[in-house]
């Protein structure tokens, strides 16, 4: 079975540091990967996705996270965060063995400190 | 907005009790998932519908069942339920055919609390 490792389970950062939130999968073929984020007494909103093609993919606000083939790993990367970006963050992968249920980790909370 | 709306909201109850949550997926998606999300547990798969037939069957308790109906909503029963049941609950709706990638689309969740 495919599963998804998030390194941190919290993060804290100050307002407009870097922030990078570790993800590690386990599979041996070809899978999509996701990034999802899920603010307070809200349900998960998708952040980006790796279907195929150029390895990085980015958000619309800023977030970036990079397809690592060799060391299964799709960390998520922002050059300066918001308070606004105070959220759960969960990693998922679907795609393995012809599965397109996703599986999730455990999820990663940022706080963004003022 | 996702386009998947889940009801209840909240629920409390007691040990012992049945409850049903519904959830109504995006417009056009026949595909509805449920996840079950907790502290000690994280996010898991309950339980896959496409078109009104169980399609996948993940950590689903025998005491938990869930049907989709013609008009595409979903219903997730919970009976007999026990404190270790609290958790939110999620339906999640995707496109279909050649286009499934395993992006989900997610309602905002109920919330169930037992006493």
């Amino acid at each position: 079975a495919q599963s998804v490792t998030q390194l941190d389970s919290q993060v804290p950062v100050f307002e407009e540091a870097p922030v990078e939130l570790r993800c590690n999968y386990s599979s041996s073929v070809s899978v999509y990967l996701f990034w999802y984020v899920q603010y307070p007494n809200q349900g998960l909103q998708l952040l980006l996705k790796y279907l195929s093609g150029s390895t990085l993919v980015e958000s619309i606000n800023g977030f970036e996270a990079e397809f690592n083939k060799s060391q299964t790993s799709f960390h998520l990367r922002k050059p300066s965060v918001h308070i606004s970006d105070t959220a759960e963050y969960f990693c998922a992968v679907s795609g393995h063995r012809g599965s397109y249920i996703p599986t999730f980790g455990r999820g990663t909370s940022l706080i963004v400190h003022p | 907005d996702s386009g998947v709306t889940q009801t209840p909201k909240h629920l409390i109850t007691a040990t012992g009790q049945r409850v049903t949550l519904r959830c109504s997926p995006r417009s056009g998606d026949l595909s509805v998932y449920w996840y079950q999300q907790s502290l000690d547990q994280g996010l898991q798969f309950l339980i896959q519908y496409y078109n009104g037939e169980e399609r996948a069957k993940g950590n689903i308790l025998e005491r938990f069942s869930a049907q989709q109906f013609p008009d595409l909503h979903s219903e997730l029963n919970l009976s007999s339920l026990e404190l270790g049941d609290s958790a939110l609950y999620f339906c999640a709706s995707s496109v279909q055919g050649a286009q499934n990638t395993g992006e989900l689309f997610f309602g905002e969740g109920s919330r169930l609390t037992v006493l």
